[in-house]
């Protein structure tokens, strides 16, 4: 099962901010939090990840809550190529299994 | 850039074969990892492999086999297909820092159907 819960689906209009909301509610303090989407057809590709504090690269922005039990990736400006499905899942730092839930299929709307 | 090769994108085969998917990574990683992907399922862990000749069963280990002879290459192999095993079977490589698993980097995947 999942560790981490997501909403099935999202739309969002292209150029304005999209919010992905994620669940951690079994996180523990050495697990790190990784976000990865999916185009259609693709395999899924790494976007970003942090344990603690907020973190920012290219490509999108991501938020954890102090008690690190929600994040939320934040894609700027969204335009129709981040159309996907979005995956947050929570890493250890030791021999794990790495489970990737459903995801968010996020929809961006001319 | 990292390269993570599937052997091939499309595969079709039938109930009882022995089917062999092959992954080759070219980033020197030690983590290797196969997965299956099916509609509202997500993706579901099957085995992975932290070191050459090292396995460790996933979420969904039954029906299905893995060999890692070298460090590049992760075979998965279905040792009698069967229809429920039609699906989309993507590899996946990362290395460690420090403790931490970094990223995974994933192959495009090959969608497997089984008649």
């Amino acid at each position: 099962d999942a560790k981490t819960t997501q909403p099935t689906s999202m739309d969002c209009a292209e150029g304005r901010a999209a919010n992905l909301p994620c669940n951690h509610s079994t996180i523990s303090g050495n697990e790190y939090v990784y976000w990865y989407r999916q185009i259609h057809s693709q395999g899924p590709q790494y976007i970003i990840h942090g344990l603690k504090n907020n973190e920012t690269n290219e490509m999108a922005s991501l938020i954890i809550t102090e008690d690190r039990k929600s994040s939320t990736l934040i894609l700027p400006h969204a335009t129709l190529r981040d159309t996907a499905v979005y995956y947050c899942i929570d890493v250890k730092t030791s021999y794990d299994k790495v489970i990737f839930g459903p995801g968010t299929s996020l929809s961006v709307i001319p | 850039d990292v390269k993570v090769t599937q052997s091939s994108r499309y595969l079709v085969k039938r109930t009882g074969e022995k089917v062999f998917l092959e992954c080759v990574q070219d980033m020197d990683h030690e983590n290797m990892f196969w997965y299956r992907q099916d509609p509202g399922l997500g993706l579901r862990l099957i085995y992975f492999s932290y070191d050459v000749k090292m396995k460790e069963k996933g979420d969904i280990p039954e029906g299905y086999s893995v060999s890692r002879e070298k460090k590049e290459r992760f075979s998965l192999i279905l040792e009698s297909a069967s229809t429920n095993q039609t699906s989309m079977y993507l590899c996946a490589s990362s290395s460690w820092t420090s403790g931490r698993l970094n990223e995974q980097f994933f192959g495009p995947g090959t969608r497997l159907t089984v008649l």
